[in-house]
């Protein structure tokens, strides 16, 4: 079956070190999101990327950093360096514009709970 | 700017009943795409319905309907023949143009269901 995964489920970590959250997506997908998710809030883009080698900042990227070696892959990294990184994280693909005959919906992984202590 | 407003943070409804969840949002692009994503307590996102900016009729899939007045921008999403399984949380995205895939999100509304 096609779809993207994230893991771990739940993460927790101590405060000072940096982690990495795992994404990967076999729906052949070139464009990859990561989201943040507060409380009672709606998801907020850290990174996005719409190809192999190449990523964007969304609106909150500063504490985080990704990398883009392979298509499937788009993993992140919450740095030392942000403030509040207690949050759920989830990641979406979506087939580019250019190559879609649809409406490119993003398709979500199940997410990653991440607990900093 | 781009912006969504979700103005209902909570919603009650009866089993079987319909119901409404207000979205409005505010872009200058002329051509855009509105989606709703319904998210369970499990946390992961479904994607319901999407209308794009020049459709000339509301999208409908299944149970849900959208409701777009785009000159009030709003795009509402409906639901028919409410379902205990339709209790969860409800966003309202928006893409802008056409060459860019980037979502911005709503603050969501927490529909609950009950018999």
């Amino acid at each position: 079956d096609g779809g993207i995964t994230q893991s771990p489920k739940y993460l927790f970590r101590k405060e000072g070190q940096n982690v990495t959250l795992s994404c990967e997506q076999n729906l052949n997908h070139d464009a990859m999101y990561w989201y943040r998710q507060d409380p009672g809030q709606g998801l907020r883009l850290i990174y996005y990327s719409q190809i192999v080698n190449d990523f964007q900042k969304g609106d909150i990227a500063e504490g985080y950093s990704v990398s883009r070696e392979k298509k499937e892959s788009f993993p992140l990294t919450v740095t030392s360096a942000q403030k509040n990184p207690t949050a759920f994280y989830l990641c979406a693909s979506s087939p580019t514009y250019v190559e879609s005959t649809s409406y490119n919906e993003q398709f979500f992984g199940p997410g990653t709970r991440l607990t900093v202590l | 700017a781009q912006k969504i407003t979700q103005t209902q943070p909570g919603m009650f409804v009866q089993e079987k009943e319909a119901v409404t969840l207000d979205c409005t949002y505010d872009t200058s692009d002329q051509s855009y795409g509105l989606f709703w994503y319904k998210q369970p307590s499990s946390g992961e996102m479904i994607f319901l319905i999407y209308q794009g900016s020049y459709d000339e009729q509301n999208a409908t899939e299944g149970r849900y309907s959208l409701n777009f007045q785009k000159a009030r921008k709003s795009a509402n999403l409906v639901i028919s023949a409410s379902q205990l399984g339709d209790s969860a949380m409800y966003f309202c995205a928006m893409r802008g143009s056409y060459n860019t895939d980037k979502l911005i999100f709503g603050t969501g509304t927490r529909l609950q269901v009950f018999p």
